[in-house]
């Protein structure tokens, strides 16, 4: 699987929206991005995901450039919740496929 | 959703002593669990997969004799930490896969050797 690149952590208002991004220069075709968070000791949780199109859903949107290099995690309106650390995955979609975690953001929201 | 329950979700036990934790997905069945080991402040490390009916293949540098892995179902899969250290002292979790709702985490095991 490809290797993602992302800022170690960044801050951002209550209320405002958050973009995270990653970058996966190394993604091939049949590689999907998949964004997950982890919040303060608990398992992660799915955000969403994506091939090359936009996507969005009830809790974020996700930006994939056309060359499909990097991508941006957006969260709308973000709030003191979304406080954890966001971890960019790129991997083939496939049932048996491992997921390989890097060392992903921390995202402080602060008041 | 799919749910993947973990348990115990924290366990404190003795230098030299075996602790065993469970995970088991709910209302969906997994031939295919993942086990990951997460130390503080670090990311997630994949240890093992864990494959029903058959033996689990270990990532570089993971000991399967300390590390035993049993996959007896399609809903439950066993970790068991071997004669833990406190060096193993750690938060361990599970995963799997739905075919509905892809990979699903579970919430993770505390784990504190003393």
């Amino acid at each position: 699987d490809a290797k993602t690149t992302q800022p170690t952590s960044m801050d951002c208002a209550e209320g405002r929206a958050a973009n995270l991004p990653c970058n996966h220069s190394t993604i091939s075709g049949n590689e999907y991005v998949y964004w997950y968070r982890q919040i303060h000791s608990q398992g992660p949780q799915y955000i969403i995901h994506g091939l090359k199109n936009n996507e969005t859903n009830e809790m974020a949107s996700l930006i994939i450039t056309e060359d499909r290099k990097s991508s941006t995690l957006i969260l709308p309106h973000a709030t003191l919740r979304d406080t954890a650390v966001y971890y960019c995955i790129v991997r083939v979609e496939d049932n048996f496929n491992k997921f390989y975690f890097g060392s992903g953001t921390k995202l402080n929201v602060k008041p | 959703g799919a749910v993947v329950s973990q348990h115990p979700s924290r366990v404190i036990c003795k230098s030299g002593t075996s602790v065993k934790i469970e995970c088991r997905s709910l209302d969906f069945q997994a031939t295919t669990m993942f086990w990951y080991r997460q130390f503080p402040k670090q990311s997630l490390m994949l240890m093992a997969t864990s494959n029903e009916g058959s033996k689990a293949t270990y990532e570089q540098g993971v000991e399967k004799d300390k590390f035993l892995i049993n996959h007896a179902s399609l809903t439950l899969s066993t970790l068991t930490v071997t004669s833990a250290h406190p060096e193993d002292s750690s938060f361990y979790i599970c995963s799997a896969v739905d075919p509905n709702y892809g990979y699903t985490f579970g919430s993770g095991t505390r784990l504190t050797v003393v």
